[in-house]
């Protein structure tokens, strides 16, 4: 079983629709990552958070500690939002932080 | 664009060559990753620098890879006689001297090998 789990691999959605991305993990993490990735590759860091929530413009990220379950919501989904969104958690082993990504979620806003 | 660079964007090489891919991070970041990604997949560590010492390789990382980062400023990854699965793009992306801070993504290098 992956430690970085998402859903759903693929979204499409029409323009102004409401998008929600999951991601489950396995392991006590120090932090989670929301990034997103464009089709030339670039990375963009959206959010780091390790507790509670955090907005950016439309952006919206979620996270619940105890039920090991973060969510990044887009409100008002726009063709420009079409990306990769790629979760990431960071944990500790053996005293060594690790930054472990899921296999993201390919989203396409249809305008 | 984050302030990382990464050059080549693009390599197309046949198996057995040698490649070599460059990576310079935002200035005053005293951390540098290197990460792999295949097609449908996040990011695969692969290892990582704190100025000039590199203080973790990835399993993943074979002998027929190398990194380095001689003045704690830009990195370069070597891959020896390439391999078709070494196909790829390699991400370097760069942080702070706190291993909790964002790590800042340069653009890839998509590796192809014939």
């Amino acid at each position: 079983k992956n430690e970085v789990e998402q859903s759903p691999q693929n979204l499409t959605a029409q323009e102004g629709e409401f998008i929600t991305i999951n991601c489950s993990y396995s392991v006590g993490i120090s932090a989670l990552h929301w990034l997103q990735q464009h089709p030339g590759g670039g990375i963009v860091s959206l959010f780091m958070l390790s507790s509670g929530k955090k907005k950016h413009g439309r952006l919206i990220a979620t996270i619940n500690i105890q039920e090991k379950h973060s969510s990044l919501h887009i409100t008002a989904s726009h063709p420009r939002d079409s990306a990769v969104y790629i979760c990431a958690v960071r944990f500790i082993i053996q005293g060594a932080q690790k930054l472990v990504f899921g296999q993201g979620t390919r989203l396409t806003i249809n305008p | 664009d984050t302030g990382v660079s990464q050059n080549p964007r693009h390599k197309i090489t046949k198996r057995g060559q040698n490649v070599t891919f460059r990576c310079d991070p935002i200035s005053e970041h005293n951390r540098l990753y290197w990460y792999r990604q295949t097609l449908g997949q996040g990011p695969e560590f692969l290892t990582y620098f704190q100025n000039e010492a590199q203080l973790e390789k990835s399993r993943l990382l074979s002998d027929r890879f190398s990194a380095e980062r001689p003045k704690g400023s830009f990195s370069t990854l070597e891959i020896q006689r390439t391999e078709q699965g070494d196909s790829a793009m390699y991400l370097c992306a760069s942080s702070r001297y706190a291993s909790a801070d964002t790590q800042y993504f340069g653009p890839g290098t998509r590796l192809t090998v014939l």
